[in-house]
């Protein structure tokens, strides 16, 4: 089983909402990403969580706030946030180098957000 | 940090020809260079990676080349079909000892004529 699962699909937010995304794994895969990607743009790294703590936040402003609650989730709350936060927000996971070879990194299905 | 630069922006070939797409990284720590295709609507698909103690992988009609000295790696797909027209990333991703997101090119989309 290589599948990553995210929800929601899809989801239209105002710009003073609260809501979240979430992510969950059970491939045992101890490092878990947060990806934006623009249209016709490449994926850009948000955070990287790593034994289930926070090990790279790519200057992400503080309206996205990651949380990793186990191993095998991962979750991203979103608050205040702008229009042109709309976007695809993908979640990944791979295996850690210490995990025999964790270089393949394996994409969820991705989160369409809208902002009103 | 790392920086992948990725040519072409698009790419246009005949049905049953070959495409090439090419990609150079700057950072020689780099040991990992996978690639990603992207249909519209969905998430970037793994479909080759190289590591950097192996010269060239090949899958079928997908093959990836990768050259440490130059800092360069590239995707063939030979016998090109309609359902290879999708947007190629190339990626690569660092030895940091903990766990290094990728850095992605900047994409290409492939079109494949009929």
């Amino acid at each position: 089983d290589t599948e990553v699962t995210q929800t929601p699909k899809h989801l239209v937010m105002g710009m003073t909402n609260k809501k979240s995304l979430k992510c969950e794994q059970h491939m045992g895969h101890r490092a878990m990403y947060w990806y934006k990607q623009k249209a016709k743009k490449p994926p850009e790294l948000m955070f990287v969580y790593s034994y289930e703590k926070l090990s790279i936040n790519e200057s992400v402003p503080s309206r996205f706030s990651p949380e990793c609650p186990n191993s095998s989730l991962l979750n991203l709350h979103l608050h205040a946030l702008q229009p042109e936060d709309s976007a695809l927000y993908l979640c990944a996971s791979s295996l850690l180098p210490g995990q025999h070879s964790g270089n393949t990194i394996y994409f969820g299905e991705g989160s369409w957000l809208t902002v009103v | 940090g790392e920086n992948v630069e990725q040519h072409p922006s698009t790419l246009s070939v005949q049905e049953g020809d070959s495409a090439v797409i090419k990609c150079t990284y700057s950072d020689s720590a780099s040991n990992y260079f996978p690639w990603y295709k992207q249909e519209l609507g969905k998430r970037p698909q793994l479909i080759i990676d190289i590591r950097s103690n192996v010269g060239e992988k090949k899958d079928q009609r997908i093959a990836v080349t990768l050259n440490k000295t130059a800092k360069h790696f590239s995707l063939h797909i030979t016998e090109t079909q309609p359902e290879d027209s999708a947007v190629y990333f190339c990626a690569a991703r660092g030895t940091g000892g903990g766990a290094d997101g990728l850095t992605f090119g900047k994409g290409t989309h492939l079109i494949i004529q009929p």
